[in-house]
């Protein structure tokens, strides 16, 4: 599976805009980028998933260039309720080898 | 729909002891996966069910881990014995299942995770 790297930390206040940004160089044709989010004492929560281009959800938006080696989300107005872990994942699914590989995440405080 | 559960929430034992951890997987979910993470460290696979078959198992750490999941409904955790190493936080996830040969996405549900402290 591709490796991931992303900031360690984020900090942001209430009702702005914050985008993390992921780098995935490796990423093979068949991999998609699924965001992850987990609180403390919780497991993690699907957030998006793509493949190219802009996906856009209730939650999030995630945007990937043509290239595809990097990817961004983009949290619409954060609360202090989005203060958690954001994991950048990339692999390919649908084949018989699933397992994710999660790396160290992101940090984001959300501060009033 | 109910999510993934898992059993206990909580579980202190003393090295030496068995545990055993559950995991109901979302109804319908074919796959189930077992992932942990131990402290100060990151979340790692341990392995995955089809049904009640055993797909990868490569994550598992040593032979003292058994994996269960008969009838490919709940699946179950065996720790025996526990040693002081294998404290953290065990997690499950389960899912529909992608289709092969397609670049298709399969989410992943993870339940709320067993922590498990071995004195």
């Amino acid at each position: 599976l591709a490796k991931t790297t992303q900031p360690i930390s984020m900090d942001s206040y209430e009702g702005q805009e914050v985008n993390i940004t992921c780098s995935h160089n490796n990423i093979a044709t068949n991999d998609y980028i699924t965001w992850y989010q987990q609180f403390p004492s919780q497991g993690p929560r699907f957030i998006i998933q793509g493949y190219k281009t802009k996906v856009t959800n209730e939650v999030a938006s995630l945007f990937i260039p043509a290239d595809r080696k990097s990817s961004t989300l983009s949290l619409p107005r954060v609360s202090l309720s989005d203060t958690a872990v954001y994991y950048c994942l990339v692999g390919d699914l649908s084949g018989s080898a699933r397992q994710l590989t999660f790396g160290s995440g992101t940090q984001l405080t959300v501060l009033p | 729909e109910a999510g993934v559960t898992q059993f206990p929430s909580h579980s202190v034992i003393e090295k030496g002891q068995t545990v055993t951890l559950r995991c109901d997987p979302i109804s319908g979910h074919d796959n189930l996966y077992w992932y942990r993470r131990v402290m100060g460290k990151e979340i790692k696979f341990l392995l995955h069910f089809v049904k009640e078959s055993k797909q990868d198992e490569s994550g598992m750490p040593n032979n003292r881990f058994l994996a269960e999941r008969t009838g490919g409904t709940y699946s179950t955790l065996k720790v025996q014995p526990a040693e002081l190493e294998d404290s953290g936080v065990y997690f499950c996830a389960s899912s529909q299942g992608g289709l092969a040969g397609v670049p298709s996405t399969d989410t992943q549900y993870f339940g709320p995770g067993t922590r498990l402290t071995v004195l």
